[in-house]
């Protein structure tokens, strides 16, 4: 079934650890992006890649790093996880960055940072 | 800055119509979207306005005036299904998606 997948659907890490959040989507699409979602905040945009090779940063992406090597995989890592960066983080894709092409979203990682 | 402005709750009865209002202040407008997101789920999306006017897609309508800065979505013969959070979001002059809080809506038989 064509989508995004995420690994680990959640996870509880120590703070001060490493930690890569895993993303692959199978749909061919351009552009993919990484966001957490905090209570009472809209989806916040961490790193964002427009095409394979090439990535860049968002709102937020002080802590964080991407690579896109391939089309299909967009990993994040916290290179030193905080309290902070608990979250829930969504990777999404879309097939281009203009008009109409929607974002879609794989079903998240619940990351808490003790 | 950037804004986007939501209610962040609202309640409905099952069978009614319900309006949701967006505002929006950004650096470029290049078009806005609407997602639906169950708790604990992923946003999927709604609805894409770029134009002004009223866009409709079966039970579910979204309405643009870019003068304005300010969207709608309307939300028709209401199931208990509908009970999620809608996302407003814009895309911006980076074609970047801005996101609001969301809005929770909560349908009561």
């Amino acid at each position: 079934i064509a989508g995004i997948t995420q690994a680990p659907t959640s996870q509880i890490l120590a703070a001060g650890r490493r930690m890569t959040l895993r993303c692959t989507q199978d749909m061919r699409h351009n552009a993919m992006y990484w966001y957490r979602q905090d209570l009472g905040l809209g989806l916040r945009l961490i790193h964002y890649s427009n095409t394979a090779g090439t990535t860049g940063k968002g709102e937020v992406p002080d802590g964080y790093s991407v690579s896109r090597a391939n089309t299909d995989d967009f990993p994040l890592t916290l290179a030193s996880a905080v309290p902070s960066q608990t979250s829930v983080y969504f990777c999404a894709s879309s097939d281009g960055t203009s008009g109409g092409n929607e974002q879609f979203f794989g079903p998240g990682t619940r990351l808490t940072v003790l | 800055g950037q804004n986007i402005d939501q209610p962040t709750e609202m309640t409905a009865t099952e069978g009614a119509i319900v309006q949701i209002n967006c505002t929006y202040q950004t650096s470029g407008f290049n078009g806005l979207f609407w997602y639906q997101q169950h708790a604990g789920e992923a946003p999927t999306f709604l609805s894409y306005n770029v134009l002004d006017g009223l866009e409709e897609k079966g039970r579910f309508s979204s309405f643009l005036s870019r003068s304005k800065g300010y969207s709608y979505l309307l939300l028709k013969e209401l199931q208990m299904k509908d009970s999620a959070s809608y996302l407003c979001a814009v895309r911006d002059s980076n074609y970047q998606l801005i996101w609001g809080a969301g809005t929770k809506l909560i349908i009561k038989p």
